[in-house]
């Protein structure tokens, strides 16, 4: 079964400047979805990025961009130019392929601090 | 354009007693899961349903049952509410197809057993 894994239960980033949130993953397949999830304290699950296991080329969306290192499954996030409206709760996720089954896992989540 | 939308937004429960948890979707998604959200351990699947008619367990499917009469609505009962289901809850959708998309979350049910 695949896992997810996101080893910095905190960080914090002052305000303007930029921070990477870290995921790993644990997968035999070779084609597979990633993503990150933004959880705000109203609790609404944000999506923030996609990524498409086979595109070598990393996501982007304005300030949010991954590092995406298929080898050593290896998946984060750096946010640049933070602002006080990133702070939340940042959940990393991994969907299979499958059309079929328990395909979406979810890491622990990172709590992200933006300090003015 | 609603999205996915659940009711009720909180609730508190004696241990015992039994509710069903509402969601439904406008999107016609065929893939419709429930998750729930404890402290520190993420989001772990409960049940999901790949389209009406057709349910399955996830990772945490015990105390809880669903059903999946239509493609929009995909109810949550819990049988006998104990206080390890004080939690909060979230009801989520997507297409069958994971090269059209992700799972889109309704705003969650936070729920207390007492």
């Amino acid at each position: 079964a695949q896992t997810v894994t996101q080893s910095q239960p905190e960080m914090s980033v002052q305000e303007a400047e930029t921070v990477t949130l870290s995921c790993t993953y644990d997968t035999s397949e070779s084609d597979y979805y990633l993503f990150w999830y933004k959880q705000p304290p109203s609790r609404q699950m944000i999506l923030v990025i996609r990524q498409e296991a086979y595109k070598q080329q990393n996501a982007t969306e304005n300030r949010f961009s991954v590092n995406f290192q298929k080898a050593a499954k290896s998946f984060s996030l750096k946010i640049s130019d933070s602002q006080l409206g990133d702070a939340a709760m940042y959940f990393c996720a991994y969907r299979s392929p499958d059309n079929y089954g328990q395909n979406f896992v979810f890491g622990p989540g990172t709590r992200l601090s933006v300090l003015p | 354009n609603a999205g996915v939308t659940q009711t009720p937004k909180f609730q508190v429960l004696k241990t015992g007693q039994s509710m069903t948890l509402q969601c439904a979707q406008d999107m016609n998604h065929e893939y419709m899961s429930w998750y729930r959200q404890d402290p520190g351990m993420g989001l772990r699947l409960i049940h999901y349903s790949v389209g009406a008619g057709i349910t399955d367990q996830g990772e945490v499917p015990n105390g809880y049952n669903v059903s999946r009469s239509t493609t929009e609505d995909f109810p949550l009962r819990l049988l006998s509410a104990a206080p390890s289901q004080t939690s909060v809850y979230f009801c989520a959708s997507s297409y069958w197809d994971p090269r059209t998309g992700t799972q889109y979350f309704g705003p969650g049910t936070r729920l207390l057993v007492l």
